[in-house]
Formats: structure tokens, C-alpha cells, sequence
């Protein structure tokens, strides 16, 4: 199946530092997710994004759709220790029920 | 609480037992769907039921055995599964048709001993 690539794997921070991630794929999706999963929890989502170019906020977090459709952009701004967790990206080809398409994931960890 | 509960959190079972993980959603949707989650590795997608019709299942050895009583319920049957098997099994449920993502449960953390 269709396989996200999203970097860097793992980050390691200080607390109060700002975060970015992206993820990209070969094909061009028309809606990107971004979740977050906690230690031994399942994934919950952040962000969705809708429309190439979109630039949305929740919080301290913004993710931006790419322009060309096949990237997408995760900007935490002023860490703190509650934002450890594994984030993915998803993607979605068509509008019209198709299956989301995970990234491989961003472990991140942030230093008191 | 997501709106989607999954019972056992931890299992730990031997090569030779049967068992089952049970998913339950109140959201009203109409899709649901196996993950397994190894260490290190992307999640995978095992099985997808629309309107309880299976219509994906991706390779998956025949010691899983999904089960979709209706829309609201899933199953995963368990029987002589290998040490390979430990992970962190997730189920989803989605509104079919729906860009909106999916919800995923707590997971249920597999031990094979």
C-alpha cells in the first residue's frame, strides 16, 4: 500500500524549543491528518487539513497542506513535557470514503 | 474516552491459547478497522469492515480472525499465535464516504510467551 514518509524519526528538544515535521508521499492526497499518540494510548487527532496551501492552528500546533499536494508540514511552537508522544501523518487520495494512509511517525521527546 | 473501547488494555496468552480482543464504538460509524502497531514500524493495516462486509484484509495470517457482528462491534480472534505476533493491536472506526479521519481506541498490548 501507500507509504507516508515523514522526518525526522525521532527529535530530541528542551523544553520551550520549537518543533517541524513534515511528511510526503508520491502520490497527491486531497485531505492530510495529523495525530498524536501518547505513551501505551492509540492515536487522537490534531489537525485536517482540506485544501492545498490550508494553514491551520489548534493551540500551539499548525499544519500547513503543500502546495503540491503530495506534502505536509507540523509546527509545535514552545514545547512542553506533555507534548512527548509519537506524531503521524495520514492522507487521503479522494473525498469519497477511500482509505487514510499512515506515516511511519515522529517520536518526540522533550527535556525538562 | 474516545468513543471507541477496547477490551483487554494488556493480554498476555501462550503460543497455544485462543483468545479475543474486543473493540466497541458509540459513534455511530459505519466503518471499522485492525491495526498492529510493532515497535519501530509503521502501523499496518490488518482488516476493514464497511457496513460489517469485510473488504480489505491485508495478508494476514490465518491465526487472525476478524469478526464484525454488526457496525458497532469487532473482533479479533486469536488462536496459536507466534512471539513475532507482540504488539500493540489498535481498532478504528471511521463514517464511510468521510474525509474526516479516523477514531482510533486505547489499544490492546499483546504478550505471545
Amino acid at each position: 500500500g501507500q507509504q507516508l514518509n515523514q522526518s525526522p524519526q525521532s527529535m530530541f528538544i528542551q523544553e520551550g524549543e520549537d518543533v517541524s515535521m513534515n511528511c510526503t508521499s508520491s502520490s497527491i492526497f486531497n485531505t492530510w491528518l495529523w495525530y498524536k499518540q501518547d505513551p501505551g494510548e492509540g492515536p487522537v487527532l490534531l489537525i485536517a487539513l482540506y485544501k492545498a496551501g490550508e494553514l491551520t492552528s489548534n493551540g500551539r500546533l499548525t499544519a500547513q497542506f503543500g502546495i503540491t499536494r503530495k506534502d505536509s508540514f507540523l509546527n509545535i511552537s514552545a514545547s512542553i513535557p506533555s507534548d512527548v508522544g509519537i506524531y503521524f501523518c495520514a492522507g487521503q487520495y479522494s473525498n469519497t470514503g477511500n482509505q487514510f494512509y499512515f506515516g511511519t511517525g515522529t517520536s518526540l521527546t522533550v527535556i525538562p | 474516552e474516545t468513543g471507541v473501547t477496547q477490551t483487554p488494555r494488556h493480554l498476555v496468552m501462550g503460543m497455544t491459547n485462543k483468545k479475543s480482543l474486543k473493540c466497541e464504538q458509540h459513534l455511530g460509524h459505519n466503518a471499522m478497522y485492525w491495526y498492529k502497531q510493532s515497535a519501530k514500524k509503521p502501523l499496518e493495516l490488518m482488516f476493514v469492515y464497511n457496513f460489517k462486509e469485510q473488504t480489505e484484509n491485508n495478508s494476514v495470517p490465518s491465526r487472525f480472525s476478524p469478526e464484525c457482528p454488526n457496525s458497532s462491534h469487532l473482533f479479533l480472534h486469536l488462536h496459536t499465535l507466534q512471539p513475532e505476533d507482540s504488539a500493540l493491536y489498535l481498532c478504528a472506526s471511521s463514517q464511510d464516504n468521510s474525509n474526516y479521519g479516523y477514531t482510533f481506541g486505547s489499544g490492546t498490548r499483546l504478550t505471545v510467551v
